[in-house]
């Protein structure tokens, strides 16, 4: 297993202003991934952090608004860009070893834009 | 593209009752398919999986049944505990374990 650890847990954040959220594993991983969880809506998949390489992002999300870094096979971050109240909902950082195993998720950040 | 529809909460329950969350999936090709739960506070956790058809996967007392014929993945269990309130999220996979597409969740409510 995994223990992650992500920061900070939960935010109010202004309009227009941007917020880094931090992903810590206390292992090496191979795969690392960030969801949004809106209100009353499903985990969904924003992007693939690669390690050394730009993240590859899903459909609907974008790097100038999602801009994910991951520099070692430990850690990641994700930035939200120039909040809007939209933004408001749960980041997961979400981490597996192997294909074929589970994957592993951190507490979540609940960010409230206002 | 792929997706998940499970039962809307929240679902409120008596200890000792018998549980049932339907969760019904939409996808291409062969998915493995994931209960996860998320206890208050924590993050989510695997509860159990289940890779083909007719699978069978279970964990601390719930089952749920790899259901290709009705591509369903209902999540079961006899007897609830107070211990069992969470919210309960259904999910599959089509390429690899950790990326996933997730239904919204149903919280589950049991009282003593």
């Amino acid at each position: 297993s995994a223990v992650i650890s992500q920061k900070p847990s939960r935010d109010i954040c202004q309009r227009g202003t941007s917020l880094t959220i931090q992903c810590q594993v206390d292992s090496q991983v191979t795969m690392m991934f960030w969801y949004r969880q809106q209100p009353g809506q499903s985990l969904t998949l924003i992007a693939t952090a690669n390690q050394g390489s730009e993240a590859t992002y899903e459909s609907g999300f974008v790097i100038d608004k999602f801009p994910i870094s991951r520099p070692n096979l430990t850690f990641s971050t994700l930035t939200v860009s120039n909040m809007s109240p939209e933004d408001s909902s749960i980041y997961l950082c979400s981490v597996g070893t192997d294909r074929n195993t589970e994957a592993f998720f951190g507490q979540g950040t609940r960010l409230t834009v206002v | 593209g792929d997706s998940v529809t499970q039962m809307e909460g929240p679902v409120t329950l008596s200890e000792e009752a018998c549980l049932t969350i339907n969760c019904t999936y939409t996808a291409t090709g062969y998915p493995s398919l994931f209960w996860y739960v998320q206890y208050p506070g924590e993050g989510l956790q695997l509860l159990l999986k289940a890779t083909k058809a007719d699978d069978k996967g279970s964990n601390k007392g719930f089952e749920a049944t790899y259901r290709k014929e009705t591509t369903s993945f209902h999540l079961e269990k006899g007897s609830v505990q107070v211990s069992d309130s969470a919210v309960y999220f259904c999910a599959l996979s089509s390429g690899g374990f950790q990326k996933l597409v997730f239904g919204t969740g149903t919280r589950l409510l049991v009282s003593p």
